[in-house]
């Protein structure tokens, strides 16, 4: 079944310890990316990646790292979590030219920061 | 700067109703604009989608969009409302080559 996998799905941290949260397609996608969804904010987008080795920026960036190592994972990086990272995150992906086409969301990532 | 507005947080109606859920834009050069809908514990899914051509753009479940390029707008359809329908629906618009911007979401309820 073609997918977008994300792991943890729920996850409570305090400030300051480092989280990874994972994700990966299994849709040979080029383009994937990480938002993070807030009520009444929609979602911004944090990273995205064209491909391998290739990642850029994107709304809210401040306090994120990425990495694109293989085609098929993206894992969004917290070094030092605060509260005011708490919220839902969504990995997405598509083909290349993520703009034109529609993108896969995976089912979300759920991160409480104490 | 792309934008997109999603006018109204909550929309109810009675289900076997039309249903219309709202969406302006603002964006330089032709539009690619997109809906979603996110059901309760879970990620995205795409509708549908307007590139280029008809105006009026199937996607999924029965829903339809019509891309009204005078009006800026692109409001999602659907004849008949189902219990099932109900969920949170995002417009998106092509920002850049590389990214869209989301609207903030609209609630749809539909009413037994």
């Amino acid at each position: 079944e073609a997918q977008v996998t994300q792991n943890p799905r729920y996850l409570i941290t305090v400030t300051g310890k480092k989280l990874t949260v994972t994700c990966s397609q299994n849709m040979n996608h080029e383009y994937m990316s990480w938002y993070r969804q807030d009520p009444g904010l929609g979602l911004r987008q944090i990273y995205y990646s064209m491909n391998v080795e290739v990642t850029d920026k994107g709304d809210v960036p401040e306090g994120y790292k990425v990495s694109r190592k293989e085609k098929r994972n993206f894992p969004l990086i917290l070094e030092s979590p605060s509260p005011n990272q708490t919220s839902l995150y969504f990995c997405a992906s598509s083909l290349s030219q993520g703009a034109r086409n529609e993108q896969f969301f995976g089912p979300g990532t759920r991160l409480t920061v104490l | 700067a792309q934008s997109v507005a999603q006018p109204e947080d909550q929309v109810n109606v009675a289900e076997g109703n039309p249903l219309t859920v709202k969406c302006t834009y603002s964006v330089s050069g032709n539009p690619y604009l997109f809906w979603y809908v996110q059901y309760p514990n879970r990620g995205l899914q795409f509708l549908l989608k307007y590139i280029t051509g008809d105006n009026l753009v199937k996607g999924s479940y029965g829903f339809e969009a019509e891309f009204n390029k005078s009006q800026t707008s692109f409001h999602l359809k659907k004849p008949s409302a189902l219990v099932s329908d109900s969920a949170l629906y995002f417009c998106a618009v092509r920002r850049s080559a590389r990214q869209l911007t989301f609207g903030s979401g609209t609630q749809l309820t539909v009413l037994p």
